[in-house]
């Protein structure tokens, strides 16, 4: 298995360019989620999603879209790249675990820059 | 709102030191608890859970212990080693599924 993928490891965008991030998993988990990471502040919640179809808003959603069109995969949409958005991105994937709770596997992260 | 609270880093020791790191929650009902730690230039690994009151969680020489009468879910080792320079971070698992996670706190070991 290889687990949460992620692409690219690295970007450089420039203020109002659009992209997207793209997260794959291939353990048939149905839990995904995108956090953004910033210094001293932790990891915070996206978007996440509880099964293909299916997408909701996590803490921190302005400036980004989600759609979860299959299982596997659950890219994450730059519409109008703002500096404010300069962070590290982590997909996640999870799935209910022998003791009840959800053990979260994370991809390696991609490193955006907006400038 | 759930929350969790991570003492301040970074956190510098010698190696084969003792290494504590704090951790408090606020949280409705009974959730799950979490020590992911994070190497440099890598994502984020679970280190060790623990699902309800008084569950001791453990892995590669890491402890920590639920405690429900005060909040905590301290992260403890009797002995540190270079390799275990990483960033920590606390969470837990709400009624809602989500995880919600401390501030993250850095421990640097030198030999």
């Amino acid at each position: 298995n290889a687990g949460v993928t992620q692409t690219p490891k690295f970007q450089v965008l420039k203020t109002g360019q659009s992209m997207t991030l793209q997260c794959a998993q291939d353990m048939n988990h149905e839990y995904m989620s995108w956090y953004r990471q910033d210094p001293g502040m932790g990891l915070r919640l996206i978007h996440y999603s509880v099964g293909a179809g299916i997408t909701d808003q996590g803490e921190v959603p302005n400036g980004y879209n989600v759609s979860r069109s299959t299982t596997e995969d659950f890219p994450l949409r730059l519409l109008s790249a703002a500096p404010s958005q300069t962070s590290v991105y982590f997909c996640a994937s999870s799935t209910e675990g022998d003791t009840g709770a959800y053990e979260q596997y994370f991809g390696p992260g991609t490193r955006l820059t907006v400038t | 709102g759930d929350s969790v609270t991570q003492m301040e880093g970074p956190v510098t020791l010698s190696e084969e030191a003792f290494l504590t790191i704090n951790c408090t929650y606020t949280a409705t009902g009974y959730p799950s608890l979490f020590w992911y730690v994070q190497y440099p230039g890598e994502g984020l690994q679970l280190l060790l859970k623990a699902t309800k009151a008084d569950d001791k969680g453990s892995n590669k020489g890491f402890e920590a212990t639920y405690r429900k009468e005060t909040t905590s879910f301290h992260l403890e080792k009797g002995s540190v080693q270079v390799s275990d320079s990483a960033v920590y971070f606390c969470a837990l698992e709400g009624n809602t599924g989500k995880l919600i996670f401390g501030q993250g706190t850095t421990l640097q070991v030198k030999p």
